[in-house]
């Protein structure tokens, strides 16, 4: 277990519907990361955040975003979603940014 | 640009040979490269790391090894076993942005 808890687990839901990730971070950490990873596919980075500023941005489309809350748990927002947005949703955090990076435990997110 | 590549993309070594996964990377002043095991479903999971003042680091089966005048590190496997089994990803700190930057993984099989 790495101390980073991610909910849910599991999501199912439909193509145009807007989903919710929420991330909190190991004690102590102050920087959070999103990846996305789709089947047999590499880690994509989508944002990093430094205690609630956006520090860095990847491929992430226009649909996501995401943010950092003062408690610094971190909420990734998908929105119209389409059936390729199916995947993996990775939070990782390290105690500064650019440092070791510990991974949450995913969210499956399927798109029907 | 910001860049790490990994190769092979795919390994099959017989149970207790070696397997070796090499990654460069292109900014000179990368100074931390972490290596993960994911296994098939799971979170990514740091299993050693190097930082660019030593040359190797070694944990039990696990070493790691970096050339930074050819800007390239290794991860060395010895004794390989069934658990060895899955995908592995370098990662490479870029000073410039502050980020760490995935591989794309190797698929490692062990072989019975």
């Amino acid at each position: 277990d790495s101390g980073v808890t991610q909910t849910p687990k599991h999501l199912i839901t439909a193509t145009g519907q807007r989903v919710t990730l929420r991330c909190s971070p190991r004690s102590g950490d102050l920087s959070v990361y999103w990846y996305q990873q789709s089947l047999d596919q590499g880690l994509q980075f989508l944002i990093q955040y430094y205690n609630g500023e956006e520090r860095a941005k990847g491929n992430i489309l226009e649909r996501f975003s995401a943010q950092q809350f003062p408690d610094l748990h971190s909420e990734l927002n998908l929105s119209s979603l389409e059936l390729g947005d199916s995947a993996l949703y990775f939070c990782a955090s390290s105690v500064i940014a650019s440092d070791t990076q510990y991974f949450g435990p995913g969210t499956r997110l399927t798109v029907l | 640009g910001e860049n790490v590549e990994q190769h092979p993309s795919t390994l099959s070594v017989q149970e207790g040979d070696s397997a070796v996964i090499k990654c460069t990377y292109s900014d000179s002043a990368s100074n931390y490269f972490p290596w993960y095991k994911q296994e098939l479903g799971k979170r990514p999971q740091l299993i050693i790391d190097i930082r660019s003042n030593v040359g190797e680091k070694k944990d039990q089966r696990i070493a790691v090894t970096l050339n930074k005048t050819a800007k390239h590190f290794s991860l060395h496997i010895t004794e390989t076993q069934p658990e060895d089994s899955a995908v592995y990803f370098c990662a490479g700190r870029y000073s410039s942005a502050s980020k760490i930057i995935f591989g794309s993984g190797t698929r490692l099989s062990i072989r019975p």
